[in-house]
């Protein structure tokens, strides 16, 4: 069974501080999506990842495949981060297309301004 | 690009009654996904599709649900009848992963769901 363990399970950090949610996966697991959920919003892919490190403005996620774990980090936080942030775990599926997502619990984090 | 569009936006229904929501992933996509997500967790996964054919519907409660996508494109998940712990987001995504491949998910907005 995938499994997918994501710390911390809470955070507040001052605007302007480098945040780091940091997940560990499951042996099964070949990709690592990180996912933003706002109060009351849909949810928004902000990466997919299986190996390296992606960049998108001031969000950075990395991925090591041989400890299996993975960070997003953000930098220069600003309050409109504010957010859940959830990681979750795919599995290539053989009988073809991605496997459904094994989600973590979710960090939420708060900046304050 | 338009995304993934999902209907109704809420719905609120007595329990023992039936609802259904209607799911139209991005255009192309021929992974199709339906997630419970009950307040305060994470996502579940009910069903996925690959194309018009069902890849996993093991976590989905047949006996009260169900879930088609006949021509491959659009969905729709039925819920007959309603139980109170049925009150829920339902997410739908898409992807266009096919054979061996993982690729982004692009979810919709989701239909709150409550059961009174």
């Amino acid at each position: 069974k995938n499994e997918v363990e994501q710390s911390p399970q809470n955070l507040t950090a001052q605007e302007g501080e480098f945040i780091t949610i940091n997940c560990s996966y499951s042996v099964g697991i070949s990709a690592l999506h990180w996912l933003q959920q706002h109060p009351g919003g849909g949810i928004v892919s902000l990466f997919m990842l299986s190996s390296g490190k992606k960049k998108h403005g001031r969000l950075i996620a990395t991925i090591n495949i041989q400890e299996k774990h993975s960070s997003l980090h953000i930098t220069a936080s600003h309050p409109r981060d504010s957010a859940v942030y959830i990681c979750a775990g795919s599995s290539m599926y053989s009988g073809g297309g991605a496997d459904g997502l094994t989600f973590g619990k979710g960090t939420h984090l708060i900046i304050q301004p | 690009e338009a995304g993934v569009a999902q209907s109704p936006r809420y719905k609120i229904i007595e329990k023992r009654q039936s609802v259904a929501f209607w799911c139209n992933p991005i255009s192309g996509h021929a992974t199709l996904y339906w997630y419970q997500q009950i307040l305060g967790q994470g996502p579940k996964l009910l069903i996925q599709f690959q194309n018009n054919g069902v890849v996993d519907d093991s976590q989905l409660p047949k006996d009260r649900f169900s879930a088609e996508r006949l021509k491959g494109v659009d969905s729709t998940l039925k819920i007959q009848p309603a139980k109170l712990e049925d009150s829920a987001v339902y997410l739908c995504a898409s992807s266009s992963a096919l054979v061996g491949g993982n690729e982004k998910l692009f979810f919709g907005s989701g239909t709150q769901l409550s059961v009174l």
